[in-house]
């Protein structure tokens, strides 16, 4: 089956633009959550869903950082006046139900690999 | 606070065996997992951990002690293909419970 999917793999904006980073997660998993990943550094949280809710935003860095899953499906990153150090690559990853369990292991997308000039 | 440390590189021999080391400090503890992350590529799912002991899946094996706070990857009979950034991550303890806290990761380099 499809695993997760993020669109666009990369993406250059100049710095002051607005961008959206769309992932579509695997079919029927309720959790999905978003990461950001600096070079050589491991991923680091952002927000997490479960279907719409939005149940922890407290790793999104600013208030310039908005996501939303108004279906419980497909959720969307949208970063507005973009800055030189959002530069990262961004992780989308979902899962049947929250991790700690077993079996609730995330899934990953290939990320969006943003560049900010 | 929640803390994850594990070494930032390792070298290692086609054929030969590698233990990548995890410690960790967490208010409470959900499981310990391990992922594997080629260059550019997603991280995928490695290995849960929630008992202590080891557990084995062909020639990746994990281990953790709680009372140690400590977990390692063991990899058998290295393949060029396993040269990759290895991470350690926990979940959040109470709240949520959703998200993973990861380590920075371990990139390993595999040499014929």
């Amino acid at each position: 089956g499809a695993g997760v999917s993020q669109s666009p793999r990369y993406k250059v904006a100049k710095r002051g633009q607005d961008v959206a980073l769309r992932c579509d997660p695997i079919s029927g998993h309720v959790s999905l959550f978003w990461y950001q990943q600096a070079l050589g550094q491991g991923p680091e949280f952002l927000t997490y869903f479960q279907n719409e809710a939005q149940l922890d935003k407290s790793g999104l860095p600013s208030d310039r950082f908005f996501a939303e899953r108004p279906e419980g499906s497909v959720s969307t990153l949208k970063i507005q006046r973009t800055q030189q150090e959002d530069s990262a690559v961004y992780l989308c990853a979902s899962s049947l139900g929250p991790s700690g369990g077993a079996g609730h292991e995330q899934f990953f997308g290939p990320g969006t690999r943003l560049t900010v000039l | 606070g929640q803390n994850i440390d594990q070494p930032t590189e390792m070298t290692a021999t086609e054929g030969a065996i590698v233990q990548i080391n995890c410690t960790y400090q967490t208010s409470g503890f959900n499981g310990l997992f391990w992922y594997q992350q080629h260059a550019g590529e997603a991280p995928t799912f490695l290995s849960y951990n929630v008992l202590d002991g080891l557990e084995e899946k062909g020639r990746f094996s994990s281990f953790l002690s709680r009372s140690k706070g400590y977990s390692y990857l063991l990899l058998k009979e290295l393949q060029m293909k396993d040269s990759a950034s290895y991470l350690c991550a926990v979940p959040i303890f109470g709240g949520s419970q959703g998200n993973l806290i990861f380590g920075k990761g371990t990139k390993l380099s595999v040499k014929p």
